[in-house]
């Protein structure tokens, strides 16, 4: 068990439709990053979130968004959803801002589109 | 971020060491390498880093070359729930200006630990 938790664990859903991922990063720590593991493209960065403030972002759709709320956990927002959005969604988290924390993974939700 | 090669699949018997090899070639001076595994689908799992030095953990060892061009990772007595998909990365360390501590995944190598 790493210590971070992602709700729900499976999430089934029609193209067009909108959803939202939740994500708890581990006790004290401040970074939650979003990665997308679909088939063809293997695990992908998404965006970091520091304390609240928007860090980093990788291939991230506009349909797509995040946020980090006071209590330090996030939300990814998935929009306008598409049968190719069928995919894993990761949360990691670290402790700090630096390039050498080490990243710890939750479980995952698996996102169905139909 | 500097790219790693691995050999996409391999195969281990149960008991033996598993030696899982690594190319970063173009590893710059404060980059370190971190490998994660992932088992069926769960979320990727942390094993191990290291600069320069050899380290050791409860799971694995790291070996890393003295060039840094390549390190290996070791498995001592690989398990059948061993068995998964190893990613070796390439990232910067605690004292880099990097900013963010996203990471990149190849494709990793899939160990099958055989009975």
């Amino acid at each position: 068990d790493s210590g971070v938790t992602q709700t729900p664990k499976h999430l089934i859903t029609a193209t067009g439709q909108r959803v939202t991922l939740r994500c708890s990063p581990r006790s004290g720590d401040l970074s939650v990053y979003w990665y997308q593991q679909s088939l063809d493209q293997g695990l992908q960065f998404l965006i970091q979130y520091y304390n609240g403030e928007e860090r980093a972002k990788g291939n991230i759709l506009e349909r797509f968004s995040a946020q980090q709320f006071p209590d330090l956990h996030s939300e990814l927002n998935l929009s306008s959803l598409e049968l190719g959005d069928s995919a894993l969604y990761f949360c990691a988290s670290s402790a700090g801002l630096a390039g050498g924390d080490t990243q710890y993974f939750g479980p995952g939700t698996r996102l169905t589109v139909l | 971020d500097a790219k790693t090669t691995q050999p996409p699949s391999m195969d281990c018997a149960e008991g033996r060491a598993a030696n899982l090899p690594c190319n970063h070639s173009t590893i710059s001076g404060n980059e370190y390498v971190y490998w994660y595994r992932q088992i069926h689908s769960q979320g990727p799992q942390y094993i191990i880093h290291g600069l320069k030095n050899n380290e050791t953990n409860e799971m694995a060892s790291l070996i890393i070359t003295e060039d840094r061009k390549s390190s290996t990772l070791i498995l001592p007595h690989a398990t059948l729930r061993d068995t998964a998909v190893y990613y070796c990365i390439v990232r910067p360390g605690p004292y880099s200006s990097s900013n963010t501590g996203k990471l990149i995944f190849g494709q990793g190598t899939t160990l099958q630990v055989k009975p």
